[in-house]
C-alpha cells in the first residue's frame, strides 16, 4: 500500500462543476501539499498546510489530521484548469524528502 | 524570468551514452532538488543540496549518477552509462533556508534513452 493515496486516479468535468480530489496518507506528517503539474512537466505548488483549511482564488485545501486526509476543491472550474494535481506529505523540518502520491489528473471540457 | 530553468528541455541519447542536465535555480535560494518522474507516477527525491553542500542522495541514485552545485548557484545531474530505465522527466526545484519552505519547480528535462 502506498503511503500517500489520491482518488480518483482520473477526472472528467464539465466546465462549471465543482472539483474535489482526494488525498490519503498513512504516515506521521508536518505538512502537506497540494501541487498542480501542466503538460510538459513544470509543478507548481499550490498549497502547503498542516492544519485547517486554505483558500486561494477558486481552491479551496482543507485537511484533517486525525483521519489522514485532505480534499483539494475546485469551484467554478475551466478548461485552463486541467493539469495533474499531486498530493505530496512531508515528514520532518524540511520537506525535501517529499512522499509522492500518484497524482490525479484532471480534463475540464467545455 | 525569475523561475527555476531547467536546460536541455528534452534530451533524446542511446543508451551507454553520458548525459548531462542543467538547473538554475532562483537566485536567492539556497537549497537545490532534484527529482525524477515517470509516466504515471509522482516525483522521486533523488539529491538536495543547501549551498554547494550535497546534504542527502537517495538510495535511488546509483553509482553512475552525480550531481554537483560547485559554487552553490547553479546545479548538473550527470548520467553515466545511461540504460533505458532511466528515461524520465528530470525534476529540479529550489527554496528557501527555513522551516518547511516552499519548492519552486522548473519546467524538468525529459529523458528518452533508445
Amino acid at each position: 500500500k502506498n503511503e500517500v493515496e489520491q482518488s480518483p486516479q482520473n477526472l472528467t468535468a464539465q466546465e462549471g462543476e465543482f472539483i474535489t480530489i482526494n488525498c490519503s496518507y498513512s504516515v506521521g506528517i508536518s505538512a502537506l501539499h497540494w501541487l498542480q503539474q501542466h503538460p510538459g512537466g513544470g509543478i507548481v505548488s499550490l498549497f502547503m498546510l498542516s492544519s485547517g483549511k486554505k483558500k486561494h482564488g477558486r481552491l479551496i485545501a482543507t485537511i484533517n489530521i486525525q483521519e489522514k486526509h485532505s480534499s483539494l476543491h475546485i469551484t467554478a472550474s475551466h478548461p485552463r484548469d486541467s493539469a495533474v494535481y499531486i498530493c505530496a506529505v512531508s515528514q520532518g523540518e524540511s520537506n525535501y524528502q517529499l512522499i509522492w502520491g500518484a497524482g490525479t489528473k484532471l480534463i475540464i471540457k467545455p | 524570468d525569475t523561475g527555476v530553468s531547467q536546460d536541455p528541455r528534452h534530451k533524446i541519447t542511446k543508451r551507454g551514452q553520458n548525459v548531462t542536465f542543467r538547473c538554475d535555480p532562483i537566485s536567492e535560494h539556497n537549497r537545490l532538488y532534484w527529482y525524477r518522474q515517470t509516466l504515471g507516477q509522482g516525483p522521486e527525491f533523488l539529491t538536495y543540496f543547501q549551498n554547494e553542500a550535497q546534504l542527502e542522495k537517495s538510495r535511488l541514485l546509483s553509482d553512475r549518477f552525480s550531481a554537483e552545485r560547485p559554487k552553490g548557484s547553479f546545479s548538473t545531474l550527470e548520467i553515466q552509462r545511461t540504460e533505458q530505465g532511466d528515461s524520465a522527466m528530470y525534476l529540479c526545484a529550489s527554496s528557501s533556508y527555513g522551516y518547511q519552505e516552499t519548492q519552486y519547480f522548473g519546467p524538468g528535462t525529459r529523458l528518452l534513452v533508445l
